[in-house]
């Protein structure tokens, strides 16, 4: 069983729609939430970190972690073409375990 | 600025040809890594180190060492490298192994 797991996708949303990702993750112990950006053949952009249950919004972005149901998930509203790339999650579990990435595609 | 920096970003290399690929952080992290990524494997771990003189093995090893004589350097090298090692190579750092880790631009290394 994989210990992060996330849907490889690709998702597509047409411009302007909220882009909803998810992830699941094994460890209950996990403590610390990670979402990364990574563009074709650059390196993963931190872009959002949460630690407790709830809602985190930071512009666009919001991210949800449900630690009873152990999964996080990251909404982004009003997707923008720019937003078109590999969203990985990372759940801290004795080191950072890195999802697989799922591909979303904002559509003009 | 905060920012961790690899060298080279591109090598195209010969199998069994040794070579190194540098990784230096400015931000006093404890604990840097590398990472492998390929297709349809996401990112693996290869060595971690937890502070100087300490390293020890990740996910996928083999076929690579590391040393961690500085606080801010984590070189990776490859004593003979072969072509399954042709991947995107990524250096990361972070305050702890549990913690945000910032990532390194990758070195994309070809091996014919």
């Amino acid at each position: 069983q994989k210990e992060v797991e996330q849907n490889s996708g690709p998702l597509s949303v047409p411009e302007g729609a909220i882009a909803s990702l998810n992830c699941t993750y094994s460890d209950r112990g996990s403590q610390s939430f990670f979402w990364y950006r990574q563009y074709s053949g650059k390196s993963p952009e931190l872009i959002m970190s949460i630690y407790s249950n709830g809602d985190k919004e930071d512009g666009r972005f919001t991210a949800q972690l449900n630690k009873a149901s152990q999964y996080v998930s990251l909404l982004i509203r009003d997707s923008q073409p720019s937003d078109s790339a590999t969203y990985l999650c990372a759940v801290s579990s004795g080191k950072l375990i890195f999802g697989q990435g799922t591909t979303l595609q904002v559509k003009p | 600025e905060a920012q961790v920096t690899q060298n080279p970003r591109y090598l195209i290399t010969v199998t069994g040809k040794k070579l190194t690929v540098t990784c230096s952080q400015n931000m006093n992290h404890e604990y840097m890594s590398w990472y492998r990524q390929d297709p349809g494997l996401g990112l693996r771990q290869i060595y971690y180190s937890m502070n100087v003189e300490v390293t020890d093995k990740g996910d996928v090893p083999e076929g690579y060492k590391v040393s961690r004589k500085e606080k801010r350097n984590f070189p990776l090298i490859l004593e003979s490298p072969s072509p399954n090692q042709t991947s995107l190579y990524f250096c990361a750092s972070s305050t702890g192994a549990a913690n945000k880790q910032y990532f390194g631009p990758g070195t994309r290394l070809t091996v014919t």
